[in-house]
C-alpha cells in the first residue's frame, strides 16, 4: 500500500530560523507526492506536490521540498520560518490503487515561536 | 473561483440519528472526495464519486455512504450514529487527473452525543 511517514509530531522553531517538517513515504511505482497545511477550525490548504522532475519542488507561501528517492524522503523546508507558519503540516501520497485518493501522514504541528 | 463549500459547518447529533452533509466543488472539477478527520486517526478516505459514480471507497461500515449529483455537488449520509463518529467532515474537490492535488473545503464538524 502506499503510505507515507511524519516522524515527528512537533517541530518547534525560532522565528527567522529555517525549518523542516519531515516526511518518509513508501511506495509501489513512481510516488506522487503532496503537501497540506491546516489552520484552526480550518480545511486543508494545498502547498506543494512532486509528480516527476526536478527534485526540489517550490511551493505557496516560500515553501519548498526535496524529493529524495534513495532516501524515501519528501521533506518540507522554509529558508525564514514566520511566526504565521505555526499551523498543522500534513504530507501525502496519491494511493493508485484507490483512483485519486490521498494517503495522509499523522501530521506535524509548527511552532514558531518570536 | 469560489472554492469548496460545506454546510452545514457545524452540526450536533444524538447517538442512532443520522446525518446528511453537504458538499459544491469548485466549478469545473468533476471528482469529489471525502475525508473523515479525528485526533486519533488522523486523515481518512471515506469515498470518491466521479460523474455520479463511487469510484473508490475506503475501508469504513455500511452506515457511511454517499452520492454526486449531475452539477458535481455530493452529499455524505451517516446513519445510525455513534459517538466515534464524531469528527471533522473534509470534502475535496479537483480535476479528474492523478496528477492534480485536491482542493479541500473548510470542512464539517460533526459532534454525536
Amino acid at each position: 500500500a502506499q503510505s507515507v511517514a511524519q516522524p515527528e509530531d512537533q517541530v518547534n522553531v525560532a522565528e527567522g530560523n529555517p525549518l523542516t517538517v519531515k516526511c518518509t513515504y513508501s511506495v509501489s511505482g513512481n510516488p506522487y507526492l503532496f503537501w497540506y497545511v491546516q489552520y484552526p477550525n480550518r480545511g486543508l490548504q494545498f502547498l506543494l506536490k512532486y509528480i516527476t522532475g526536478d527534485n526540489l519542488v517550490k511551493g505557496s507561501y516560500g515553501f519548498e521540498a526535496e524529493f529524495n528517492k534513495s532516501q524515501t524522503s519528501f521533506h518540507l523546508k522554509k529558508p525564514s520560518a514566520l511566526v504565521s507558519d505555526s499551523a498543522l503540516y500534513f504530507c501525502a501520497v496519491r494511493d493508485i490503487n484507490s483512483g485519486y485518493a490521498l494517503n495522509f501522514g499523522k501530521g506535524t504541528s509548527l511552532l514558531v515561536t518570536p | 473561483k469560489a472554492g469548496v463549500t460545506q454546510t452545514p459547518r457545524y452540526l450536533i447529533k444524538t447517538r442512532g440519528q443520522q446525518v446528511t452533509l453537504s458538499c459544491s466543488p469548485i466549478s469545473g472539477h468533476r471528482s469529489v472526495s471525502w475525508y473523515q478527520q479525528t485526533p486519533g486517526q488522523g486523515l481518512q478516505f471515506l469515498f470518491e464519486y466521479f460523474s455520479e459514480t463511487q469510484r473508490n471507497k475506503g475501508n469504513f461500515p455500511g452506515r457511511f455512504s454517499g452520492r454526486q449529483f449531475s452539477n458535481s455537488r455530493s452529499e455524505m449520509n451517516v446513519s445510525t450514529l455513534e459517538l466515534g463518529d464524531s469528527a471533522l467532515y473534509l470534502c475535496a474537490s479537483s480535476p479528474d487527473s492523478s496528477y492534480n492535488e485536491q482542493f479541500f473545503g473548510p470542512g464539517t464538524r460533526l459532534t454525536v452525543l
